[in-house]
């Protein structure tokens, strides 16, 4: 199965540091997509993590373990502009992309 | 210049209407995808076209078919509308399976 999970929502404070969890199941992906999406508007990308570790750009970076099922979203020194919609996604070897339900985040002052 | 552009934005119509939405990209990709997206926020593949040709074909209403004149353009055609098919369908493009670049969304309501 190619489910994956994610938390619904969270709330981190301006400045602060906030981790997005994703879980999936093991079989199928070759690698894993971060987007953000903005209420009414379109998503856009952020990382492709296709091998163990951590890929850091700028204040965002992802980290995978393939073995383990899991990847996460770091956001550092959170900006208000930084409230949206994360989203995780599997990509099965270009045969598919199954997105996770995204996490929505609140920046608060 | 918009990379990927689709129209109309808005789309209000009927139940039992066929309706069309067009789908272009500038970035010279030769993957072009369509998604939709529900109102719990479901960002769920339906069709990908790789050089014309179909390379996933998800297990959506053969009431919906993707047509691509060229490796720019994907449109999406809609046969027979029904109350379920409101949502916010996203066109996507991308070179083979790297980043996918996503089209502003067509808002279609099916009254």
């Amino acid at each position: 199965g190619q489910n994956i999970d994610q938390p619904t929502e969270m709330t981190a404070t301006e400045g602060a540091i906030v981790q997005i969890n994703c879980t999936y199941q093991t079989s199928g992906f070759n690698g894993l997509f971060w987007y953000q999406q903005h209420a009414g508007e379109a998503p856009t990308f952020l990382s492709y993590n296709v091998l163990d570790g951590l890929e850091e750009k700028g204040r965002f970076s992802s980290f995978l373990s393939r073995s383990k099922g899991y990847s996460y979203l770091l956001l550092k020194e959170l900006q208000m502009k930084d409230s949206a919609s994360y989203l995780c996604a599997g990509d099965n070897y270009g045969q598919n992309f199954v997105f996770g339900p995204g996490t929505r985040l609140s920046v608060l002052p | 210049d918009t990379a990927v552009s689709q129209t109309p934005k808005y789309l209000v119509t009927q139940m039992g209407n066929d309706k069309s939405i067009k789908c272009e990209q500038n970035l010279g990709h030769d993957t072009m995808y369509w998604y939709k997206q529900d109102s719990k926020k479901f960002l769920k593949i339906m069709f990908s076209y790789n050089n014309k040709e179909l390379i996933i074909n998800e297990t959506v209403p053969n009431r919906f078919s993707p047509k691509s004149p060229d490796k720019a353009h994907l449109n999406l055609h809609i046969n027979s509308l029904e109350l379920g098919d409101s949502a916010v369908y996203f066109c996507a493009s991308s070179q083979e399976y790297d980043e996918q670049f996503f089209g502003p969304g067509t808002r279609l309501t099916v009254l």
